[in-house]
């Protein structure tokens, strides 16, 4: 069965510091789709990516960046100069479905970022 | 892009009542539709999956008969949580993504439910 693990239950950085968030997944099927999503105080989840299983080429938008491992299951998320704003859970999640749905998400790593 | 919207966003209701959540996809139609529970401070757990004119596909420990799920259009899915406990107080989301788009899923912003 799929299966998402995010280790960092919580982090705390001070605004402008680098912040690596970390996630590994479980999967049988050699078709996936992998997710980040930020969830702020709100509660409304925004999308940051989405990243087939084929696609190992790393990505950067602005300060966000990913680093897709298939060898080690790894997606991992980096926000570089953090500012308060980014302050929020952040979930991975993994999808077997073609269509992108059915979503298997990880606990969560709420990030709390300092003035 | 697509947006999917919930009503109401917040409910409080007393212990015993029923409570209907509406999910609806504003500008495209939506075969299939998710329900996602979410504890406080706990990640999103899918109960079950809504198929436009057909009955809902629960996940293992949701009561079918306690969360009441209706697909009657391509653009709306209602979630009933039927006689209300406490311990239903939650964060329900709902994500619906367009049939004739593959790959594509949207949530939309979630309903909070206070039972007292």
């Amino acid at each position: 069965a799929q299966k998402v693990t995010q280790a960092q239950t919580e982090i705390s950085v001070v605004e402008k510091e680098d912040v690596t968030l970390d996630c590994v997944y479980e999967t049988r099927d050699t078709t996936y789709y992998l997710f980040w999503y930020k969830q702020p105080p709100s509660g409304e989840l925004v999308f940051l990516i989405r990243r087939n299983s084929f696609d190992e080429q790393n990505e950067i938008s602005g300060r966000y960046s990913w680093n897709f491992q298939k060898s080690t299951s790894s997606f991992n998320f980096t926000i570089t100069a953090s500012q308060v704003v980014d302050s929020a859970v952040y979930f991975c999640a993994l999808s077997e479905d073609y269509y992108g749905q059915n979503f298997v998400f990880g606990p969560g790593t709420r990030l709390s970022v300092l003035p | 892009g697509a947006v999917v919207s919930q009503h109401p966003s917040w409910v409080i209701c007393k212990s015993g009542t029923s409570v209907k959540i509406e999910c609806r996809s504003l500008d495209f139609q939506a075969t299939t539709m998710f329900w996602y529970r979410q504890f406080p401070k706990q990640s999103l757990m899918l109960m079950a999956t809504s198929n436009e004119g057909s009955k809902a596909t629960y996940e293992q420990g949701v009561e079918k008969d306690k969360f009441l799920i209706n697909h009657a259009s391509l653009t709306l899915s209602t979630l009933t949580v039927t006689s209300a406990h406490p311990e239903d107080s939650s964060f329900y989301i709902c994500s619906a993504g367009p049939r004739q788009s593959s790959f594509s899923q949207y949530f939309g912003p979630g309903t909070r439910l206070l039972v007292l």
